[in-house]
């Protein structure tokens, strides 16, 4: 039931763009992107709806794919600043309880 | 500003001994949530509340308590039964979206990262 990322890491130059998939086995109902820095707290980045659009949040994007099940992330000419850990969380159902997948660490070097 | 406040940032606990770990916000939100989080590891849900004096066990509620008797607060009392408490505590707290009844995005805390001595 928990959604798989893949992949599980990533390392970047920055200027890269990358792909971070979450894919699940059950229907979707909504689909959460959050980053992590090192000892923090994550923060949103983007919620994606059953249909709904796809997002955008600076040059970060996502897209939600219902038949497959599956969100994909993507991060456009990488910045310094987007390295860390990026989980989705899904939604089944209405009951407001996401669940985690275990995250894709992300590195960007100069 | 609106926010959700976390506190102690450090806590340590001898064995045997109950904590109680402080989660506020300000943000209005009707549905507040607890996840433990272990290095290299997701998120795992303890406990979640929805409305007041309401909440549910997550996957990993054993060795936990929780009350919501405010909406704005959900502290969480670690007990000398969870064995392994040692771990980075995450509260976190949404609204609803309008439709389909989805989640807006989670806001969460700084973290409350506990150590057993």
């Amino acid at each position: 039931q928990q959604p798989v990322q893949s992949p599980q890491a990533v390392i970047l130059r920055e200027g890269e763009d990358a792909v971070i998939n979450c894919s699940s086995s059950k229907a979707l109902y909504s689909v959460h992107w959050y980053r992590q820095k090192h000892g923090e707290a994550p923060v949103f980045l983007m919620i994606l709806l059953k249909g709904g659009e796809q997002m955008r949040h600076e040059k970060i994007s996502a897209s939600f794919n219902e038949k497959k099940q599956q969100s994909s992330l993507y991060l456009t000419a990488s910045q310094l600043s987007y390295s860390g850990t990026y989980f989705c969380g899904t939604e089944h159902d209405n009951n407001r309880k996401l669940i985690w997948g275990l995250g894709t660490s992300l590195a960007v070097n100069p | 500003d609106g926010g959700i406040t976390q506190s102690p940032k450090y806590l340590f606990r001898k064995e045997g001994q109950n904590v109680t770990l402080s989660c506020e916000q300000n943000l209005n939100h009707d549905a507040m949530y607890w996840y433990r989080q272990d290095p290299g590891q997701g998120l795992r849900l303890i406990y979640y509340s929805q409305i007041v004096n309401d909440f549910q066990k997550g996957d990993i509620a054993e060795g936990y308590s929780v009350s919501r008797e405010k909406k704005e607060s959900f502290p969480l009392t670690v007990t000398s039964a969870q064995k392994n408490p040692t771990a980075f505590y995450l509260c976190a707290s949404s609204s609803r979206t309008p439709r389909l009844s989805a989640s807006y995005g989670y806001t969460f805390g700084s973290g409350t990262r506990l150590t057993v001595v």
